[in-house]
């Protein structure tokens, strides 16, 4: 059974930049089929999704996000990363990560964690 | 791009059939078979419900179904149940200039 799990610092200070990982267990990255990507939603309020990356490297960004975000991925760890520089309290969310396939859907989700942007 | 506009409530007694709606555009649910459907209980991640429109994941009940005409896809959920009681998002492949949008949110409250 594929899980995914998020790890990473749940208290960000304005300005600086939130970083997030993703480790896949019970399969591999590695695979051609899917993407993987990240989701947020603020807390009562709707998902935004972040972007997606694949395992050879290429990566496709909301454009709302596109300027401080960056997705990367470690195949010989069975991770994949994000960093969202410059935050503010409007980056204060739960975030996922999840496993994407063709169409833009999401088939496997972590449980998420939640980060807060505060001095 | 704009998320996909979805009714903010929708409500039924138990043994009902309720309808969530997910109303886009050309660039996106309308052009493209590509509308999924995720359930969503407080506190938890999203669950794929619906994919492609009208297909369900292997584990999800037959009584949630979905599709889709013109620019506005539809989930109907028969036979309600207490466990249906969760937000409901709909998202979408688009051609704009984003790879896919989210619909706006339903929340489902079983009477």
């Amino acid at each position: 059974q594929l899980q995914l799990q998020e790890s990473g610092p749940g208290l960000v200070k304005p300005s600086e930049t939130l970083s997030l990982t993703c480790t896949v267990s019970g399969g591999s990255i590695s695979s051609t089929s899917y993407y993987w990507g990240w989701i947020r939603q603020p807390p009562g309020k709707g998902l935004e999704w972040i972007g997606n990356i694949y395992y050879a490297g290429s990566t496709y960004y909301n454009p709302s996000l596109n300027s401080r975000v960056i997705i990367s991925v470690d195949t010989s760890k069975n991770q994949f990363s994000v960093k969202l520089s410059s935050v503010t309290a409007a980056d204060t969310a739960v975030y996922y990560c999840a496993r994407s396939r063709d169409g833009f859907l999401f088939d496997y989700w972590g449980q998420g964690t939640l980060v807060t942007v505060s001095s | 791009q704009s998320a996909l506009t979805q009714p903010a409530s929708v409500s039924g007694s138990p043994g009902q059939s309720i309808t969530i709606s997910c109303t886009g555009t050309s660039s996106d649910v309308g052009g493209y078979n590509y509308v999924s459907w995720y359930q969503q209980h407080p506190g938890k991640a999203p669950k794929l419900m619906i994919y492609d429109v009208s297909n369900r994941p292997s584990g999800v009940s037959n009584r949630f179904s979905g599709s889709k005409s013109g620019n506005t896809a539809s989930l109907t959920i028969s036979g309600l149940q207490a466990e249906d009681e969760a937000d409901y998002y709909c998202s979408s492949f688009t051609t704009s200039s984003t790879l896919g949008v989210f619909g706006t949110g339903t929340k489902v409250t079983v009477l």
